[in-house]
């Protein structure tokens, strides 16, 4: 069965800063793995992917992700955080070959201080 | 449909009724899921459809949930005999094809479920 763990239930950064989502996940068998957004008062929306290939994939908003098989890590960063990326981040995984579900993380709230 | 469509947007309730959701996915859109976000507990599977295959129920939390896709399009999510803890908001979404099969998933806005 697969499984995602979201260190940090909230990250608070400043205006400018590095952003930095941690993910971790379990799975018996080579995952996708994915970052959903949201926005208040809107709907989740896709951020960015890794499916095969380069193991550091880019997003929408200037995030970026990297798959390490070695840690089981799919962390999410941003260079300069921008008070429009405060929002709830979701990581996922799918298994890559099978008929599952996404399964999610319980989220990060990502606040950005002026 | 332009998007997932999901109504009613907010649903107040008593605790004993039972109340039914809807999600219109995005046309064409083989594959639908619900998931239910709560506070704190994340999004949280509950069952998912794929074509004319058998529902993956797995992740109904009772009997009491039940759900199901008429014509391979529209779906209703039943809760019977609701309770506090059912309070949350219910999202529904769809993709082309499978998570497997590198397609992504486009979420409605939700419904939101308060049970007093």
């Amino acid at each position: 069965a697969q499984s995602v763990t979201q260190l940090g239930s909230h990250v608070s950064v400043s205006e400018g800063a590095l952003v930095l989502l941690r993910c971790n996940y379990s799975s018996s068998v080579p995952p996708y793995l994915f970052w959903y957004v949201q926005y208040p008062n809107q709907g989740l929306q896709l951020l960015l992917k890794y499916t095969t290939g380069a193991t550091l994939v880019k997003g929408i908003n200037g995030f970026e992700a990297e798959f390490k098989k070695s840690e089981t890590s799919f962390h999410l960063t941003k260079p300069s955080a921008h008070m429009s990326d405060a929002a709830e981040y979701f990581c996922a995984v799918s298994e890559r070959s099978g008929n599952t579900p996404l399964v999610f993380g319980k989220g990060t709230r990502l606040s950005v201080i002026a | 449909g332009a998007g997932v469509s999901q109504s009613p947007s907010n649903k107040v309730t008593e605790k004993g009724k039972d109340v039914e959701l809807r999600c219109d996915p995005i046309s064409g859109h083989t594959a639908l899921y619900w998931y239910r976000q709560s506070l704190g507990q994340g999004l949280e599977f509950l069952i998912y459809f794929q074509g004319n295959s058998a529902p993956d129920k797995s992740g109904l939390p009772s009997d009491r949930f039940s759900a199901e896709r008429t014509g391979g399009s529209v779906s209703t999510l039943t809760i019977q005999r609701t309770q506090q803890e059912d309070s949350a908001v219910y999202l529904c979404a769809s993709s082309l094809d499978l998570p497997s099969f590198n397609e992504k998933l486009f979420f409605g806005s939700g419904t939101q479920l308060s049970v007093l």
